[in-house]
């Protein structure tokens, strides 16, 4: 089946850019997500991009899709000290399939 | 529009017992999903329910049920709780079918499940 890998921990400074990386296995995943998990809470979609685009910008996000090395970035311009949470990469094989999430990433804005 | 809600935000029971979770989805939604999210991990699939059947399930054992209701709310059971099933569980609504609108999935804010 899927997995979904990502690095466990970035720590960046106040307005500096940040770039959360994620792999997958299934080449079939057709929905890639980034959803962002603050402490206690629930999750939040930020953005989603279909595996036939290579970028798509939202704002500060701009999510990259390698689709031959089967890897996504999630890149977060002006990180501000609101930004710091665990950013969670999921992959689907549809738009209402189940989601696979990789273990997620932590992210510490420093002022 | 209220978008998902789930009751109740925590609870504490002790090994053995029953639970019942419940989710309500955002408007307009007709799909429901169930995760669980151990502490330090991601999510894991359950199992999802639309037109009120169970129609995937993840790699969990049969202590693991639930139900969807007409007014497509969900609940998700689970019986003889063990100390490993301590998580927060996480309900996730979508639209069933194909096209841009149904590729979002919206969680709730989660129930913290504490077995003793």
């Amino acid at each position: 089946g899927e997995d979904v890998e990502q690095s466990l921990f970035l720590s960046v400074r106040e307005g500096d850019s940040s770039v959360i990386n994620c792999t997958y296995t299934d080449s079939s995943s057709t929905y890639l997500y980034w959803y962002k998990q603050e402490p206690g809470a629930g999750l939040q979609l930020l953005t989603y991009i279909f595996s036939n685009m290579d970028m798509k910008q939202d704002q500060r996000l701009t999510v990259l899709l390698n689709k031959k090395d089967k890897h996504l970035s999630l890149r977060i311009a002006d990180t501000q000290t609101g930004d710091s949470a665990i950013y969670f990469c999921a992959a689907s094989q549809g738009g209402s399939e189940k989601l696979v999430f990789g273990k997620g990433t932590k992210l510490t804005v420093n002022p | 529009d209220a978008g998902v809600t789930q009751s109740p935000t925590h609870l504490i029971k002790t090994r053995g017992q029953q639970v019942t979770l419940r989710c309500s989805p955002k408007s307009g939604h007709d799909t429901v999903s169930w995760y669980q999210q151990a502490l330090g991990q991601g999510p894991q699939f359950i199992f999802q329910y639309y037109e009120e059947e169970e129609r995937q399930r993840g790699n969990f054992p049969d202590r693991f049920s639930g139900h969807q209701f007409p007014n497509y709310s969900s609940e998700l059971n689970v019986n003889a709780l063990l100390l490993g099933d301590s998580a927060l569980y996480l309900c996730a609504s979508s639209l069933a079918g194909t096209g841009v609108l149904n590729t979002e999935a919206f969680f709730g804010q989660g129930t913290r499940l504490t077995v003793v």
